[in-house]
């Protein structure tokens, strides 16, 4: 059975820091792994997406790498912003999206 | 404006009454989702449609149905059999397309059972 981890639960940094935030999952075989941004009583957006033949994708400050054999993802944020504040949820793809606990975040001014 | 709506953003159920959330959108999405969310957990699907006039369960389906009579709407019920309903729920609607699917969520409604 797919299990997908996020470890910390929760992280604080000043702003300005850049950090990582990590996700591992016990089974290799998934189609893709996206990572999520979902701010307090809301929806999930969608972050990054890697196809399980990618090892990363960027998009602005965020660089997130796919690791398949190893079971491992990680999500980078270089220069974080108090804006960047929120859960951050990553989710393999199996035919089904199942979701690891989320790490949520917090960029001190 | 394109997207998924949910509604009521909040909502409160006595114990043993039935309530359902709706869920609508109109992104011309074949598919639909709905999730349970808990505090510092992650999320964990109900039920999914691919098709209209069609379901099944995820993996934690009991005490909940669904319906899907059209393609834009895909309400859930929380019946009374559902023992423990507090929670964040959020749908998504997707078109798999292979083997990506890129699901797309709505604002969530938060159910409190007083």
């Amino acid at each position: 059975k797919q299990e997908v981890t996020q470890i910390p639960a929760a992280l604080s940094v000043p702003e300005g820091e850049n950090l990582v935030l990590n996700c591992s999952f016990t089974d290799s075989a998934i189609y893709n792994l996206q990572w999520f941004r979902q701010d307090p009583g809301k929806g999930l957006t969608s972050l990054l997406l890697i196809q399980s033949s990618q090892r990363e994708q960027t998009s602005g400050r965020l660089n997130a790498s796919l690791d398949k054999s190893s079971g491992r993802s990680t999500l980078y944020i270089a220069a974080s912003q108090p804006g960047d504040s929120a859960t951050y949820l990553c989710a393999v793809y199996t035919g089904k999206l199942i979701f690891g606990q989320g790490t949520t975040l917090q960029v001190k001014p | 404006d394109g997207g998924i709506t949910q509604s009521p953003k909040y909502l409160f159920r006595k114990e043993g009454q039935n309530v359902t959330l709706s869920c609508e959108q109109n992104l011309n999405h074949d598919a639909m989702y709905w999730y349970r969310q808990d505090p510092g957990q992650g999320l964990r699907l109900i039920y999914y449609s691919q098709i209209v006039n069609d379901f099944q369960k995820g993996d934690i389906a009991e005490g909940y149905s669904v319906s899907r009579e059209k393609k834009e709407s895909f309400p859930l019920t929380v019946t009374s059999a559902q023992k423990n309903p507090t929670a964040f729920y959020l749908c998504a609607s997707s078109t798999p397309n292979g083997d990506t699917d890129t699901q797309y969520f709505g604002p969530g409604t938060r159910l409190t059972v007083l």
